[in-house]
């Protein structure tokens, strides 16, 4: 599987957008970009996906660069509730890669 | 509806003693899969199965771990003889016919303590 890079933590505040970073330069051009959350002491929780357009949902959008070797996720207006670990995770389309494969994540913390 | 269910929520259990570990997936969902979580590891995926067929079991630490599912509605992860680095947070999650993008729905997984 191709890796993924993200920043071990982020801070933000909340009400105030974030933007989650992830980098996958060896990314594939049948992979799908995936996102999940683990919040505290719950299984994670699938947040969002794309290929190479940019996309939205109730959760939060995914901004895809044009090259594919990068990718943010965001969250529009934080709120206490999103402090998460959130693993970004490349899956294989043609494949059908079923396992996901975890990295560390970004842990974000949110102040009030 | 209802998501995965999974239990016990906690199991505490002396070294040794076998340790069963339930999951129910999501009705119609044909993948179901384990994982394990720990401080070192991380999440890692012990085995899946398709159709209650076991697929991949490749990250299943050794023999004394087992896995079964008799049936679409029911898998189990076995333990035995348990050993205290059994400890972990062990998730069960689902799916449907996957074909890159389709999201797997996690259990609140069950905490494993071996003394």
């Amino acid at each position: 599987d191709a890796k993924t890079t993200q920043p071990n933590s982020m801070e933000s505040n909340e009400e105030e957008p974030v933007h989650l970073p992830c980098n996958h330069s060896t990314i594939s051009g049948t992979d799908y970009i995936h996102w999940y959350r683990q919040l505290p002491s719950q299984g994670p929780e699938y947040v969002i996906h794309g290929l190479t357009s940019n996309v939205n949902n109730r959760m939060a959008s995914l901004a895809i660069a044009e090259d594919r070797k990068s990718s943010t996720l965001i969250l529009h207006r934080a709120t206490l509730r999103d402090a998460a670990v959130y693993y970004c995770i490349l899956r294989d389309k043609v494949q059908g890669a079923q396992k996901l494969v975890f990295g560390q994540g970004t842990r974000l913390t949110i102040n009030p | 509806d209802a998501g995965v269910i999974q239990s016990p929520r906690h199991e505490v259990t002396e070294m040794g003693q076998e340790v069963t570990l339930r999951c129910k997936p999501i009705s119609g969902h044909d993948y179901l899969f384990w994982y394990r979580q720990t401080m070192m590891r991380g999440l890692e995926l012990l085995i899946y199965f398709n159709n209650n067929v076991p697929i991949d079991d490749s990250g299943m630490p050794e023999d004394r771990f087992s896995a079964k599912m008799p049936n679409a509605s029911f898998s189990t992860l076995k333990i035995q003889p348990s050993e205290p680095r059994d400890s972990a947070v062990y998730f069960c999650a689902s799916t449907t016919h996957t074909q890159g993008n389709q999201p797997q729905h996690f259990g609140d997984g069950t905490r494993l303590s071996i003394l």
